[in-house]
């Protein structure tokens, strides 16, 4: 079955330092994967998505992600954290077959030091 | 201009009693998707609706119950309201798709607090 594991439950970084956010996926063929971030108090915005091609994906406000099959990962980065990017960070993929709904990952809090 | 609305925000209520929410998106999507995000944050599939259809129901109590009078509507209703109900539900939609892997867009989120 599909899965994702996201293994940092909070992490914390100072603003203008770089941030890794790792997500671990379980996929049966060619996974689609999404980051999504959820800002306090607020729904789920997508920042990209990964579905074939390119395995360095570009994202929305400044964010990367890079697809490794060989790992399983599809780890979001950023190289300059800012004080606004506090939030929650989920990565997700689809569940398969013909549902289409997504199985997220328990996600990781990031908390910005000024 | 929003794309998936949520009424309401915020949703407080007493046990037992009956509540609605409300989805609506004008994406122009065929299919529409109810998630259940609990006190620690985990996302987890209610029900998924394509083009009116139901299409998935998972392991959630027969007290909830969505609606689809069309399309672009997938409201949620919900019976003798428990404790264990308190959550944010979210709303989510996304466009035809073979493989029905495309992007999900998601409303602002409902509060349910149940008292």
């Amino acid at each position: 079955a599909q899965s994702v594991t996201q293994p940092d439950i909070h992490i914390t970084v100072s603003e203008g330092a770089s941030l890794e956010l790792r997500c671990n996926y379980s996929y049966g063929a060619t996974p689609y994967l999404f980051w999504y971030v959820q800002s306090p108090g607020q729904g789920l915005q997508l920042l990209l998505k990964y579905f074939s091609g390119d395995t360095l994906v570009q994202g929305i406000k400044g964010f990367e992600a890079e697809f490794k099959r060989s790992q399983s990962s599809f780890n979001l980065r950023k190289p300059s954290v800012h004080w606004s990017d506090a939030a929650e960070y989920f990565c997700a993929v689809p569940s398969g077959g013909s549902q289409g709904n997504l199985i997220f990952g328990k996600g990781t809090k990031l908390s910005v030091k000024p | 201009d929003t794309a998936v609305s949520q009424t309401p925000k915020y949703l407080v209520t007493q046990m037992g009693n009956d509540k609605s929410i409300k989805c609506e998106q004008n994406l122009g999507h065929d299919t529409m998707y109810w998630y259940k995000q609990d006190s620690k944050k985990f996302l987890k599939i209610m029900f998924s609706y394509n083009n009116k259809e139901l299409i998935i129901n998972e392991t959630v109590p027969n007290r909830f119950s969505p609606k689809s009078p069309d399309k672009a509507h997938l409201n949620l209703h919900i019976n003798s309201l428990e404790l264990g109900d308190s959550a944010v539900y979210f709303c989510a939609s996304s466009p035809p798709a073979g493989g029905r892997t495309d992007t999900q867009y998601f409303g602002p989120g409902t509060r349910l607090t149940v008292l």
